[in-house]
């Protein structure tokens, strides 16, 4: 089964601020990452936390609190060109990354 | 300029039939990857290269090989295909395969079998 667990679907307005979730049953890991794909596209890496904190990058924030075993995405002042899948990652030794369910973000006007 | 490039983009095929998948980088990573994406977006890794050696090989029928020539290089050869083995496959990429490398993904391969 699945050791990450995110909401499958999220919707939200555009400039909305909007946080995707991820719960994990694991540990030992090294961090969690984020990636988002757009359909039809290949995932495309957009934040790391190797450390309890947040992580910002411009519009997108990334929190991870291993004694909760939880992080989350932040995406703020949303526009249409984020409605993607948004995958929760752990990464492992040898740079293995093992893949959340996803969670399919649609942004409306 | 391409970074991980993939070929076929999209390949129909019969039951039964060996198809093969390729994938290069020029970024001059020592790492690559292939993943298998299902069709409800489950993506799981299959295969890990460093310096054309087998790193990860998870739990994948033997139909499937990965065959490295170089490090720029992970090919993917799949005998006796079945329908279940329809899927997107994506290479990727990393610099050395540390826990903190940045994966870089191709445009994935549309692989579908009737």
């Amino acid at each position: 089964g699945q050791s990450l667990e995110q909401p499958s679907e999220v919707t939200a307005v555009e400039g909305a601020i909007v946080q995707i979730n991820c719960t994990y049953q694991t540990s030992g890991f090294y961090g969690l990452s984020w990636y988002q794909q757009h359909d039809g596209g290949a995932p495309t890496f957009l934040s790391y936390n190797a450390l309890d904190g947040l992580e910002e990058t411009g519009r997108f924030s990334s929190f991870l609190s291993r004694s909760d075993s939880y992080g989350y995405l932040l995406l703020q002042e949303l526009q249409m060109k984020d409605s993607a899948s948004y995958f929760c990652v752990k990464r492992d030794a040898g740079n293995m990354l093992t893949f959340g369910g996803g969670t399919r973000l649609m942004v409306k006007p | 300029d391409t970074a991980v490039s993939q070929t076929p983009k999209y390949l129909v095929t019969q039951m039964g039939n060996d198809k093969s998948i390729k994938c290069e980088q020029n970024l001059g990573h020592d790492t690559m990857y292939w993943y298998k994406q299902d069709s409800k977006k489950f993506l799981k890794i299959m295969f890990s290269y460093n310096n054309k050696e087998l790193i990860i090989n998870e739990t994948v029928p033997n139909r499937f090989s990965p065959k490295s020539p170089d490090k720029a290089h992970l090919n993917l050869h799949i005998n006796s295909l079945e329908l279940g083995d329809s899927a997107v496959y994506f290479c990727a990429s990393s610099g050395s395969g540390g826990a903190g490398e940045t994966q870089y993904f191709g445009p994935g391969t549309r692989l579908l079998v009737l």
